[in-house]
């Protein structure tokens, strides 16, 4: 499967854990992204890398939140001190260059704090 | 600021019915891009067309057609003789030519097409 993967699939954890998961991007694809979704809702957008460098954060990415991606392949999005507000997918995308290329969607992270 | 709305939060059809879900959308780049992206219960996004705000051309796939309409901001999506294989949330996205995805989701349709 050349797709975009993530994991895992499922955590559950407790409030004030810390939490990571992992994007693997389709290989050819410099472009990587990271939306969450609650309930009902359509994705937010949370940040975008260009390779390594992370060019752009959404004001909803609090100080808890903090993403990598080093060597421009594999991303992680950690979360700190995980609050019940934090339950949502966690989707990653990834993208070609390009002004038109359209982003692929892994199948999410559902993160769920008790 | 960018807006995407999806008036309509669920609809029901009977398969073979034809559908029509409605986009609006609110920009103010005179060069944008809007998408498509249908999510079935796995839960992954899967793309389904994108659009330039130069091509105002009416677009068919198969039993899928869109129409974008600028003097409305709208982008309305159709699936033509529905199948059970079609229910999931259909969502609406809009992305300025920024030199990146950054997409801008409406809350989605619930589409269920019953046999």
């Amino acid at each position: 499967d050349t797709g975009v993967s993530q994991d895992p699939r499922h955590k559950i954890t407790k409030r004030g854990q810390n939490v990571t998961f992992r994007c693997d991007p389709i290989s050819e694809h410099n472009r990587l992204y990271w939306y969450r979704q609650t309930l009902g809702q359509g994705p937010e957008f949370l940040t975008y890398f260009q390779n390594e460098a992370q060019l752009e954060k959404s004001r909803l990415l609090s100080d808890r939140f903090s993403a990598e991606r080093p060597k421009g392949s594999f991303s992680t999005l950690e979360i700190q001190r995980t609050e019940q507000g934090d339950s949502a997918m966690y989707l990653c995308a990834s993208s070609s260059r390009g002004l038109s290329s359209e982003a692929f969607f892994g199948q999410g992270t559902r993160l769920t704090v008790v | 600021a960018q807006k995407v709305t999806q008036a309509q939060t669920e609809i029901s059809v009977v398969e073979k019915e034809d559908v029509t879900l409605d986009c609006v959308y609110e920009t103010r780049d005179t060069t944008y891009y809007l998408f498509w992206y249908k999510q079935p219960p796995s839960g992954e996004l899967v793309f389904l067309i994108r659009r330039n705000s130069f091509d105002e051309q009416n677009e068919i796939s198969g039993r899928y057609s869109w129409n974008f309409q600028k003097s409305t901001s709208s982008f309305n999506f159709t699936i033509t003789a529905s199948q059970v294989v079609d229910s999931a949330v259909y969502f609406c996205a809009l992305s300025e030519g920024g030199g990146f995805q950054k997409l801008v989701f409406g809350t989605g349709t619930r589409l269920l097409v019953s046999p």
